[in-house]
């Protein structure tokens, strides 16, 4: 798998938006970029995934660099449940070994 | 559909005993990974199977470890002869395993205490 590179943590106040970045410079045409979640005490849970069209769905959006080398997920209104460890991932070979990092661990301040 | 299962949640073991996971993924789905976890570090793929076959192995897979999907539909991962350090968070995922559609659904884990 491609790398990526997360910062290890940030901290967002409840109810505003939250941009977590993730840098994959080496990424090749081909790979999906998906972003999962992990809330303590649980496995983790698919959020989005895109290509290179901007991606929207209920939980959150994915804004992709027109290049390609970084990616954006959109959380619009930080609540306390959101708080949790995101990863940004770019499984290749048609998902069959993907590699997580060791993420971003989002703070929500009430 | 009740998503992932995971059986049992917690395995507390003394070193050398061997153990035993169980994972029922969701019915539909082709595919099964198992991931190991320790504290502070995303999952580990350990391994995964297009439904009875495992098509891939980590190294991090020792020969004390082993995974079976006999009928393609449940899972189970044994560790023979445990040591202290295969304490973890043990993670099953299924997914589709079709284009479009490879997102992983993760149970909640087994943890494995080995003492």
């Amino acid at each position: 798998d491609a790398k990526t590179t997360q910062p290890n943590s940030m901290e967002s106040n409840e109810e505003e938006p939250v941009h977590l970045p993730c840098n994959h410079s080496t990424i090749s045409g081909t790979d999906y970029i998906h972003w999962y979640r992990q809330l303590p005490s649980q496995g983790p849970e698919y959020v989005i995934h895109g290509l290179t069209s901007n991606v929207n769905n209920r939980m959150a959006s994915l804004a992709i660099a027109e290049d390609r080398k970084s990616s954006t997920l959109i959380l619009h209104r930080a609540t306390l449940r959101d708080a949790a460890v995101y990863y940004c991932i770019l499984p290749s070979g048609g998902y069959q070994k993907v590699t997580f990092g060791t993420g971003t661990k989002l703070q929500v301040i009430p | 559909d009740t998503g992932v299962s995971q059986n049992p949640r917690h395995k507390i073991t003394k070193r050398g005993q061997n153990v035993t996971f169980r994972c029922d993924p969701i019915s539909e789905h082709n595919r099964l990974y198992w991931y190991r976890q320790t504290l502070g570090q995303g999952p580990e793929f350990l391994t995964y199977f297009q439904n009875e076959a495992q098509l891939e192995k980590s190294r991090l897979l020792s020969d004390r470890f082993s995974a079976e999907r006999p009928k393609g539909s449940f899972s189970t991962l044994e560790i023979q002869r445990t040591e202290q350090g295969d304490s973890a968070m043990y993670l099953c995922a299924s997914s589709l395993g079709l284009a479009g559609h490879y997102e992983q659904y993760f149970g909640p884990g087994t943890r494995l205490t080995v003492t």
